[in-house]
């Protein structure tokens, strides 16, 4: 059974950090490109990073380019994303998806709660 | 960076056909996929690859891309179709994933 469960997810004041994690089980990581989407409350899906099987290749969202850092460690079969800098319009459920055939996500976890809050 | 559009949001009534449609600039040159996401849980792959459907998809969901238009469409809708459904491609040009704005169907 394949499963993908984000963490990290926490109540943070602007211009604070936070760290999410997704730890995957139940597929091979490291032949699993990956990808962070979101979905602020009231809107739609957002794609905010991707990173290759072995970290060689990461695109960004504009949202997202020099804010947040996306990365991976195949050997503990964890997916990162580093956020920094952190304002109220970051307030959003945060998804980890494995991409297959033609950039599909076929796996979703159930996301992960962060706001941004004073 | 690309664009989709989705069409306004749709009601049906159960055993009805709903046909959603997601808009891009020659979108046929493209590989459409298609998410159901209902409030609380992950998303789920209804549609890849323009028409495939992943195991344990019915097959009353197919898909279609043609010119500027990819559509999604779903027969003999049952109640536990009700959800937000977003079409998605690869921009190759800049690497970037890119969702529609999502078609809410009542059922």
């Amino acid at each position: 059974q394949v499963l993908l469960v984000e963490s990290g997810g926490d109540v943070v004041q602007p211009g604070k950090s936070l760290r999410l994690s997704c730890a995957v089980s139940g597929l091979t990581i490291s032949d699993s490109p990956m990808n962070w989407v979101r979905q602020a409350p009231g809107k739609g899906l957002e794609w905010l990073a991707y990173i290759s099987e072995t970290g060689d290749r990461i695109y960004y969202a504009e949202s997202a380019r020099g804010r947040f850092a996306v990365s991976r460690d195949n050997s503990k079969k964890t997916l990162f994303f580093d956020m920094s800098s952190l304002v109220p319009e970051d307030t959003a459920t945060y998804f980890c998806a494995r991409e297959r055939a033609g950039a599909s996500f076929d796996h979703w976890g159930p996301g992960t709660l962060v706001t941004v809050s004073s | 960076s690309y664009v989709l559009t989705q069409s306004p949001p749709v009601s049906v009534a159960p055993g009805q056909t709903a046909a959603l449609t997601c808009g891009g600039v020659d979108i046929d040159t493209k590989s459409v996929h298609w998410y159901q996401h209902q409030p609380g849980a992950a998303p789920i792959l209804v549609i890849f690859n323009d028409n495939e459907r992943p195991s344990g998809i019915p097959d009353r969901f197919s898909g279609s891309n043609s010119g500027n238009a990819a559509s999604l469409t779903i027969s003999r809708v049952e109640p536990g179709d009700e959800a937000d459904y977003y079409c998605q491609v690869w921009d190759t040009a800049s690497g970037h994933r890119v969702f529609g704005g999502g078609t809410k169907l009542t059922v």
